[in-house]
This record gives C-alpha cells, structure tokens and sequence, in this order.
C-alpha cells in the first residue's frame, strides 16, 4: 500500500532490552523523521535523515539510533530499553524542496512503546 | 530557546465557532502549518498558509496570520462532533540548528466538542 507505515503498532519490553521500531515510505521521500509524543511535551524530533546514508541528531536523540541504508526505510533503535523511553513513536516524512508546500510532512499512524 | 505555544485545551458546543490560536517563534518562517490528531492516530495536515498571506479559507477554515505578533489562529465554522481532536501548529523556520525541513510543533490544543 502507498504510504507511511509503522511496525509494530504495540509493543511492550521490558528495561534493558534492545527494540527496533520500523518505518517505510512508499513516496521516495528524501526526508524521514522520527518523533516521540508525550504528555506534557508534545511532539520532539529525535533523529532525522535528509537522504539515504544521512542522519543528524534532534532535540532528544540520547539512547537512540537510526539508520537509513534505503530511502525508503527509517529504523529506529532503542539499544537499552528505559522507562522513561515510554511514549508514542511517530515516524514522518517529507519530500522537502527550500520554501514549497512539498516541505509538509506526512506522519505514520505511530508505534506505542511501552518499557516495564 | 523559544516555544511555539498553544492553549492545551478548548470546549465548544457543537455548532459554534472553534478558535485555536498559536504563537510561533520564527517571523521568516516560510510556510505555517495545522495538523490535526485524531485518537489513537498519527497527525495529518489539516491546512497550511504561506507567510506572504494574511488569511486562508478552505471551507469551514479559515486560518488568520499576523506576522507581525507571530500569531496563528484556525478558526472552524460550525464545530462538529468529529472535529474533536488535538490540534498543533507548526512552522518551518529558516534556520533551526541548519536542519531544514524540520517543522516545530507546538503542545497541541485538545478540542472538545459537546452535542
């Protein structure tokens, strides 16, 4: 299906545990972004990706990784598991071009985490 | 550093007007966005304006810029039960950290409509 989706859904793990959340564009965006929603906060980006083999950090990358080997796939690992890490992952992306409407991101249904 | 603001929540009766207003933080923002989240879902854009553009409608939307305070609003007419949702603003800034493409999202306003 044309899209943005994220697997799982639900996921729960327990403290120490290595997750990997997935995410996969079917646009050939050049642009995937990954956020965490939380009460209070907010979205808060944690690792974005301007092209394949390109990641920079956002506001709250600590204890997170990410990977692009393919345009179309935006991994994002938590190594060890915390419980603060408990929160809903949105993965987005954008085919971005410096000032037009293409700059919008779209957003995947999201991935619930929770870390017992 | 600065914050694009929203209240957190709004309660209107179904059939009134809706006002979600919102400060942002970067006046040479390009482009201004609303997306809306629905339970249990991811966001979706909902309206967008240009900076040059003082106002947009877009059927029951209508969303008003002031470039000048920094201030959005969205305004939905005739506020349906299904309208219920959480609300967020967003801007591109010009330069944020030199990340482009990144959007700032505001907290979200959690709209409540009661029949």
């Amino acid at each position: 299906d044309a899209g943005i989706t994220q697997s799982p859904r639900y996921k729960i793990t327990e403290t120490g545990r290595q997750v990997t959340l997935m995410c996969h564009q079917t646009w050939s965006h050049s642009y995937m972004f990954w956020y965490r929603q939380d009460l209070g906060h907010g979205l808060r980006l944690i690792y974005y990706s301007a092209a394949a083999d390109i990641t920079d950090k956002g506001e709250v990358p600590d204890g997170y990784v990410v990977s692009r080997s393919k345009t179309e796939n935006f991994p994002l690992t938590l190594e060890s598991a915390t419980r603060s890490q408990t929160s809903v992952y949105f993965c987005a992306s954008s085919a971005f071009s410096s000032g037009i409407l293409e700059d919008t991101q779209y957003f995947g249904p999201g991935t619930r985490l929770t870390v017992l | 550093g600065e914050d694009v603001e929203q209240s957190l929540f709004l309660s209107v009766r179904e059939g009134d007007s809706s006002v979600i207003n919102c400060t942002y933080t970067d006046s040479s923002s390009t482009y201004l966005y609303w997306y809306k989240q629905e339970p249990g879902a991811g966001l979706q854009l909902l309206t967008y304006i240009f900076s040059n553009m003082d106002m947009k409608q877009d059927q029951r939307l209508t969303v008003l810029l002031n470039k000048k305070d920094k201030h959005l609003s969205l305004r939905i007419a005739d506020t349906q039960t299904g309208d219920s949702a959480i609300y967020f603003c967003a801007e591109t800034p010009a330069d944020y950290g030199g990340s482009q493409g990144n959007l700032i999202f505001g907290k979200g306003t959690k709209l409540s409509v009661k029949p």
